[in-house]
């Protein structure tokens, strides 16, 4: 049973465009994220969202907008997508933000090219 | 701000070859420190969560330890198997962990 789960893997497409990542957990978590990759493997904390509640919107363009329709769903939309959005996307899922329950479990991810 | 800081950056060792990953860390408050595995292509994979200054945790070849600044992350009798990123995090009051760069570790057979 895969736990948290992104759609889709590999996304290409031209600037200009608006796309949509999918992320859906099984675990019962409370508290979902979404990251961003670069090339040199750094991981940053985009959005968090508890309890279908955004907690966490780090500096992030507002043409990154997540929603998140139930507790074990968390997807990404990007508008007018950019080159320098390239990159691999990562949902994760932790069972609270509390304390003991902050550890964080990792989708696949979803890399991004934008030509 | 919390910083995360791993080193070295990249390890190469001959397999068998015992070595240990650093991961020093400044947060306000450590709500949790955190170690992932990281293969090419795919997610963070969990390996550990450590609380307070003392606490060690092992899984086959890896322990990791924590001190008031510092993880690390021993590797005992390394196979090529183990090749990969090793993440650290680290949480504040926050909850939200902030992540260090990674050490990319190589096993030669």
């Amino acid at each position: 049973d895969t736990a948290v789960s992104q759609t889709p893997k590999y996304l290409v497409t031209q600037m200009g465009n608006d796309k949509s990542i999918k992320c859906e957990q099984n675990l019962g978590h409370d508290t979902m994220y979404w990251y961003k990759q670069d090339s040199k493997k750094f991981l940053k904390i985009m959005f968090s969202y508890n309890n279908k509640e955004l907690i966490i919107n780090e500096t992030v363009p507002n043409r990154f907008s997540p929603k998140s329709p139930d507790k074990a769903h968390l997807n990404l939309h990007i508008n007018s997508l950019e080159l320098g959005d390239s990159a691999v996307y990562f949902c994760a899922s932790s069972q609270d933000l509390g304390p003991g329950g902050n550890t964080q479990y990792f989708g696949p991810g979803t890399r991004l090219t934008v030509l | 701000e919390d910083q995360v800081t791993q080193s070295p950056e990249a390890l190469r060792l001959q397999e068998g070859e015992s070595s240990s990953l650093n991961c020093s860390y400044t947060v306000s408050g450590l709500r949790g420190l955190f170690w992932y595995r990281q293969d090419p292509g795919k997610g963070p994979e969990f390996l550990f969560t450590l609380y307070s200054a003392g606490e060690e945790k092992e899984k086959e070849r890896l322990k990791a330890t924590l001190t008031k600044k510092e993880s690390f992350l021993h590797i005992t009798a390394p196979k090529p198997e183990d090749s990969a990123t090793y993440l650290c995090a680290a949480s504040g009051g926050s909850y939200i962990p902030t992540f260090g760069r990674g050490t990319s570790l190589i096993v030669h057979p």
